[in-house]
């Protein structure tokens, strides 16, 4: 079993609608969490971290749920420029090697449509 | 606007070749990781550098791979002898420390012949 999990979609969205979707983890000690995009043929980027009471950031909310070992990425409003691959990732548990070592899932397509 | 730098972008060369990738972090960034990016498999961490001291490489074919931060402005990612199976983008990360974020180069796209 992957230590992260994605549905890799695609989530097909009309433009100005909401789209949300969620990934699971495996390492319950994990500690830290974010969502990155990654654009065709670019590198990830940082979109945001995720925080334990949930966070906001302009359209994009992510929130943690640590006792199910999911995160999940909402996006409201949604653009055209909003398509792209949404990765979560996974932070190691700080007591072991793993500290330090993001743990990427394989990603989520969005596909905003017109 | 600092970035991560990688160089070359593209290498197309052929079976059997070495393969030498170089890597600028950011400068101040203490963790450097090496990543191989396919539509098969994904993202798979290769290597892992704190501090320029090797932390972890459990990802990278030994026996062809090999990964060194000769300095803290470059770290370097070499295949000898690359094999076709080898061809992926080839991305290097750095942050500041083990509990921050990462911050991508623009990846070098190897294509072995």
């Amino acid at each position: 079993r992957k230590e992260v999990e994605q549905d890799p979609g695609p989530f097909n969205v009309p433009e100005g609608a909401t789209v949300a979707f969620n990934c699971t983890y495996s390492n319950s000690a994990s500690q830290s969490f974010f969502w990155y995009r990654q654009d065709c043929r670019k590198e990830p980027k940082l979109l945001m971290s995720v925080y334990s009471s949930g966070n906001e950031d302009g359209r994009f909310t992510a929130q943690l749920n640590r006792a199910s070992q999911y995160i999940s990425l909402l996006i409201r409003d949604s653009k055209l420029s909003d398509s792209a691959t949404y990765l979560c990732v996974v932070n190691g548990s700080p007591t072991t090697d793993s500290w330090g070592k993001l743990q990427f899932g394989a990603g989520t397509q969005v596909v905003v449509t017109p | 606007d600092a970035r991560v730098t990688q160089t070359p972008r593209h290498k197309v060369t052929e079976m059997g070749q070495e393969v030498t990738m170089r890597c600028q972090p950011i400068l101040g960034h203490n963790t450097v990781f090496w990543y191989r990016q396919t539509m098969m498999q994904g993202l798979e961490l290769l290597a892992y550098f704190r501090n320029r001291a090797p932390l972890d490489d459990s990802g990278m074919p030994k026996d062809r791979f090999s990964a060194e931060m000769p300095d803290a402005t470059l770290a370097t990612l070499k295949i000898q002898p690359s094999e076709p199976r080898d061809s992926a983008v080839y991305f290097c990360a750095s942050g500041p420390g083990p509990t921050d974020t990462q911050y991508f180069g623009p990846g070098t796209r190897l294509t072995v012949l």
